[in-house]
């Protein structure tokens, strides 16, 4: 069994400021883990993903993550917010392996203040 | 590589009616999953087909089914429609079963009237 928990469905950041979006997971095995941006009216988007090896995990436009296993976390950083962040954030997990189901957290709005 | 589709992009229809929504994967790619997301319940999960087998399930009634073709397009049956299927359904395609990366269509916005 596998779910994500996201704190926070609403973040209020000003622009230039850090953008720290939490996830935390449980899994019953080694995880993969992903984040997705979804604009309005869009599908979902991978930002970034982890799966093996080094855990501090680079995105695309600037954004970060860091698998802390003892914390069971995978929050979701960006030293410097920009006006276009503004989007909803959605941590996910899956069981590595073959026909591991991807569960999904409930999502993150973050807003970016000019 | 043209991305994943989705056919058609918007859909109104009444209660009782039937649906059928249609996605194509990226080319290459075997596995397709799909997804209801609602502002109250958030992105749920509908099921997964691999080489046109269902590998996995959520906790949707049987009103809603799917299948997959040989050439790993999927489409995705909502039968005896309700008000509470109105929702974006997500199709996203993988090139693996489960745990790989998902590519994330656009979405077809289902309206219940």
């Amino acid at each position: 069994a596998q779910s994500v928990t996201q704190l926070g469905s609403h973040v209020s950041v000003s622009e230039g400021a850090l953008v720290l979006l939490r996830c935390n997971y449980s899994s019953s095995v080694p995880p993969y883990l992903f984040w997705y941006v979804q604009y309005p009216n869009q599908g979902l988007q991978l930002l970034l993903k982890y799966t093996t090896g080094a855990t501090l995990v680079k995105g695309i436009n600037g954004f970060e993550a860091e698998f802390k296993k003892s914390e069971t976390s995978f929050h979701l950083t960006k030293p410097s917010a920009h006006m276009s962040d503004a989007a909803e954030y959605f941590c996910a997990v899956s069981g590595s392996g073959g026909y591991q189901k991807v569960t999904f957290g409930t999502g993150t709005k973050l807003q970016v203040i000019p | 590589k043209a991305g994943v589709t989705q056919t058609p992009r918007y859909l109104i229809k009444t209660r009782g009616q039937q649906v059928t929504l249609s996605c194509s994967p990226i080319s290459g790619h075997r596995s397709v999953s799909w997804y209801q997301q609602t502002p109250g319940q958030g992105l749920q999960f509908l099921f997964e087909y691999f080489s046109e087998t269902q590998r996995n399930k959520g906790n949707f009634p049987g009103r809603f089914s799917g299948r997959q073709f040989s050439n790993s397009r999927s489409e995705m049956n909502v039968s005896t429609l309700e008000l509470g299927d109105s929702a974006l359904y997500l199709c996203a395609s993988s090139s693996m079963a489960g745990g790989d990366t998902q590519y994330f269509g656009p979405g077809t916005r289902l309206t219940v009237l």
